[in-house]
């Protein structure tokens, strides 16, 4: 069992959409990281949150942090193509500065 | 600056071999933490090491083995290696020992196991 849950685990939309994706534990973190993976690469950082209840914007991006610091939330305002690949959500694990864990992740397709 | 850089990039090997993969990290960076990614558990970690000593662990088989360089660059082994140990390895590195500090990760390497 994944210590977070991200959902869905695949997504497919077309060009012009909104959509959300999730990221949920039962654990708190003292902070939490979303990442882009595109074929090929590794994981690039997109945003950390830190305090609870947080909302950072990144243009067509919105990163949430629960109040409880238990989950987050990513919004993608009219989805391009080049919004295609793979959402890692990562968190850090409170009272353990090294220990940072991944969600499987969510597989997003943008369709033009 | 030059990114995180891994080798090889691509490898095949059959049970029971051994591997060796290296990761060069970011100039001035000290801290090397090594991922095993799957599609079915996605990114898992393996271990961490910061000034050439091994800060932390992830819950793998004494197969995988590491160890950094007094240059940070850093080397993971894997012994006899098995069919599901097929995956993409990541390694990742960052400035200091805590998450605070961003972490990057190089393009990793494709092992695949026959």
């Amino acid at each position: 069992t994944q210590l977070l849950e991200q959902s869905p685990q695949f997504l497919s939309i077309q060009e012009g959409e909104n959509l959300t994706v999730y990221c949920n534990s039962s654990s708190v973190f003292s902070s939490l990281q979303w990442y882009r993976q595109e074929p090929g690469e590794g994981p690039v950082l997109l945003v950390t949150v830190v305090t609870g209840g947080e909302v950072k914007k990144l243009k067509r991006l919105t990163f949430q942090f629960g109040d409880a610091r238990k989950d987050s939330s990513l919004h993608i305002t009219a989805a391009q193509p080049g919004d295609t690949g793979l959402y890692l959500c990562a968190g850090a694990l409170r009272g353990n500065n090294n220990d940072m864990r991944f969600g499987a992740g969510t597989r997003l397709t943008v369709k033009p | 600056k030059a990114g995180v850089t891994q080798t090889p990039r691509y490898l095949i090997k059959t049970r029971g071999q051994q591997v060796t993969l290296s990761c060069s990290p970011i100039s001035g960076h000290r801290s090397v933490s090594w991922y095993q990614q799957t599609p079915g558990q996605g990114l898992q970690f393996l271990f961490e090491y910061f000034s050439e000593t091994q800060r932390n662990k992830g819950n793998f088989p004494g197969r995988f083995s590491g160890r950094q360089f007094s240059n940070s660059r850093s080397e993971m082994n894997v012994s006899t290696l098995e069919l599901g140990d097929s995956a993409l390895y990541l390694c990742a590195s960052r400035p200091g020992q805590t998450t605070a500090d961003t972490q990057y990760f190089g393009p990793g390497t494709r092992l695949t196991v026959l």
